[in-house]
């Protein structure tokens, strides 16, 4: 069965320092993984995916993911934290058509 | 606005009636999915469509629950005789086949 982790509840940076948001994977076959944004009272935003090629994925708002097989991780970073990137990102998982997601993890950036 | 609609936004029910959601996917979209958000956790998935035909169900989907997309279009949700453990939100997402999902606002349920 497909399931998908992410070890942090709350990540807390200053604004301007990079970014990493944690997500780990179980999956039979190879995954389909994606990163979603919430912000409050709004639904979840696509951000990026990975199905196949390259292991780093660039997706919106300056946002990138490495694919990694071997420690079966899709790390969300992003270079440089602005303030208006605090909300709640679900990393998820979709080989099967619908998707399993991770309890989520709070983005905190102070400025 | 194209994205993905859902209505009502909010809606407070008494315990034991029943209420009906509606989502009206991006139109060229033929999958659609129901999924259900409690406080604290990601959301989880319910069930899904490719066009008129309801595919999978979770076991969440109580037989209390039922979905339908009679044309390939907009979705209900029905949940009836509704408990207080129904209280969540409730997403609707729609694709394209393999494609990523795109989620609506949601609707709002609170079960007094």
């Amino acid at each position: 069965a497909q399931s998908v982790a992410q070890p942090e509840d709350q990540v807390n940076v200053a604004e301007g320092n990079p970014l990493t948001v944690k997500c780990t994977y179980s999956v039979s076959g190879n995954p389909y993984l994606f990163w979603y944004v919430q912000y409050p009272n709004r639904g979840l935003q696509f951000l990026l995916k990975y199905i196949t090629g390259d292991n780093l994925v660039k997706g919106s708002y300056g946002f990138e993911a490495e694919f990694n097989k071997s420690q079966t991780s899709f790390h969300l970073k992003k270079p440089s934290a602005l303030v208006s990137d605090s909300a709640l990102y679900f990393c998820a998982e979709g080989s099967q058509g619908n998707l399993i997601f991770g309890k989520g993890t709070k983005l905190s950036v102070k400025p | 606005d194209t994205g993905v609609s859902q209505n009502p936004r909010h809606k407070i029910t008494k315990r034991g009636q029943n209420v009906t959601f509606r989502c009206d996917p991006i139109s060229e979209h033929n999958r659609l999915y129901w999924y259900r958000q409690t406080l604290g956790q990601g959301p989880e998935f319910l069930t899904y469509f490719q066009n008129e035909a309801q595919l999978e169900k979770s076991r969440l989907l109580s037989d209390r629950f039922s979905a339908e997309r009679p044309k390939g279009s907009f979705s209900t949700l029905e949940i009836q005789r509704t408990e207080q453990g129904d209280s969540a939100m409730y997403l609707c997402a729609s694709s394209s086949q393999g494609n990523e999902q795109f989620f609506g606002p949601g609707t709002r349920l609170t079960v007094l």
